[in-house]
């Protein structure tokens, strides 16, 4: 599964859109972006995933580069509840490795009043 | 729907002992996986099971081992409990649909401290 680097935190205004880039330069055809937050000191939350097309959830939106070396989560009206661990993932669309994500260093936004 | 039951939340031990925790996963979900989580290497995965057969192992030693149950609910044990062992153990499902994505869905997790 291709690495992902992300900067470790960012601040975000409350109410304010956050926007968490994620490089993923050596992501392959049939791999999927991921992303997941940790509230602290609980389980991940799965966010939002994509391949190729943009996408929109009740929770966020992925924009995905046209070359998908890089993407950017964003999300819209930041909250303090917001205030979490992102982390961005790739993963092959195999379902071998179904249950076996790797996990980097992710983002901690920091939603701020 | 109910979500990843993992039991117990809390959990303190001596070291040498052993420990074993409880996931039950979303009803239908196939695929179990457990994550350790710790302060310096952040969360890491340990091994994943799918209809009772482990398919996926991290790179942690043979102290730490799992079953999976034919109703697909899982365990973890942990043997002779060291004090880098105290951890965040997470316990995630997935429906495990084929090819193509996968969403994992995590419990709260379970805490262990190693005395």
């Amino acid at each position: 599964d291709a690495k992902t680097t992300q900067p470790p935190s960012m601040d975000c205004a409350e109410g304010r859109a956050a926007n968490l880039p994620c490089n993923h330069s050596t992501i392959s055809g049939n791999e999927y972006v991921y992303w997941y937050r940790q509230i602290h000191s609980q389980g991940p939350q799965y966010i939002i995933h994509g391949l190729k097309n943009n996408e929109t959830n009740e929770m966020a939106s992925l924009i995905i580069t046209e070359d998908r070396k890089s993407s950017t989560l964003i999300l819209p009206h930041a909250t303090l509840r917001d205030t979490a661990v992102y982390y961005c993932i790739v993963r092959s669309g195999g379902s071998s490795n179904t249950g076996k994500l790797i996990f980097g260093q992710g983002t901690t936004l920091q939603v701020k009043p | 729907k109910a979500g990843v039951t993992q039991t117990p939340r809390y959990l303190i031990k001596t070291r040498g002992q052993q420990v074993t925790l409880s996931c039950s996963p979303i009803s239908g979900h196939r695929s179990v996986s457990w994550y350790q989580q710790t302060p310096g290497q952040g969360l890491q995965f340990l091994f994943e099971y799918f209809s009772e057969t482990q398919r996926n192992k991290g790179n942690f030693p043979g102290r730490f081992s799992g079953r999976q149950f034919s109703n697909s609910r899982s365990e973890m044990n942990v043997s002779t409990l060291e004090l880098g062992d105290s951890a965040l153990y997470l316990c995630a499902s997935s429906r495990d649909g084929g090819p193509g994505a996968n969403v994992l869905t995590f419990g709260a997790g379970s805490r262990l401290t190693v005395l």
